[in-house]
């Protein structure tokens, strides 16, 4: 049983589009919320992360959204680039260990 | 991750073999992971280590076993291989000292059980 739904399953995006991914979670001990980026034939690589005290956090042009009441967070990816075409997984983890991920969002951006 | 390394890349094995998939790390890290991903399901946590003596099982650990035979080196076996056993395998490293557990992954070994 996933602690960590994830949704959509893949989205397609034009170039300068935003792409929204969003994930809920049960388990409210959660306190750390990272995203992961993982390109073809590569290991996932640590893209952004959020802890449950704050409600915001932009890197660039991505940024995620925290809603603490509803359990529900999401990534915001503006102004999409082709080089921004991956797998994205949210993730949640308790006490700084273990990772609970998503399933997974395939992103493709078109030029 | 150049500083994670994981051998064979790839793999095809029969029903029944045993295979070690073998992970190496240059980072320094004490702690290491064992993931599977699947279509649709993500990653999957199949073991974790914190340090050599200290091996805990994750949520899929059903039919593999590891050993950390070093700092640096965290190997996964199966026993007995079977078909749905067909996965990419990650492993990762991170730092105890980081208080964010961010994990570095290597670059996958995808194995094939016929």
């Amino acid at each position: 049983q996933q602690q960590v739904k994830q949704s959509p399953q893949s989205l397609i995006v034009q170039k300068g589009g935003i792409s929204i991914i969003n994930c809920a979670y049960e388990n409210t001990a959660f306190d750390y919320f990272p995203w992961y980026q993982q390109f073809p034939g590569k290991g996932p690589a640590l893209l952004i992360a959020i802890r449950p005290d704050v409600s915001e956090k932009k890197e660039g042009r991505f940024t995620i959204s925290f809603n603490k009441s509803a359990k529900q967070f999401s990534l915001h990816i503006m102004d999409s680039q082709p080089g921004d075409s991956a797998t994205y997984f949210c993730a949640a983890s308790l006490n700084d260990y273990k990772l609970s991920f998503g399933a997974g969002t395939t992103v493709t951006v078109r030029a | 991750d150049a500083d994670v390394t994981q051998t064979p890349r790839n793999r095809i094995t029969k029903t029944g073999k045993r295979i070690m998939l073998e992970c190496s790390q240059t980072k320094g890290h004490d702690r290491m992971y064992w993931y599977r991903q699947d279509p649709g399901l993500g990653l999957r946590l199949i073991y974790y280590s914190f340090d050599v003596k200290d091996i805990n099982k994750g949520e899929i650990s059903d039919g593999y076993s590891v050993s950390r035979q070093a700092q640096a080196k965290f190997s996964l076996s199966l026993e007995s291989a079977i078909p749905n056993q067909t996965a990419l395998y990650f492993c990762a490293t991170s730092d105890r000292g980081q208080t964010n557990n961010e994990q570095f992954f290597g670059p996958g070994t995808r194995l094939t059980v016929l």
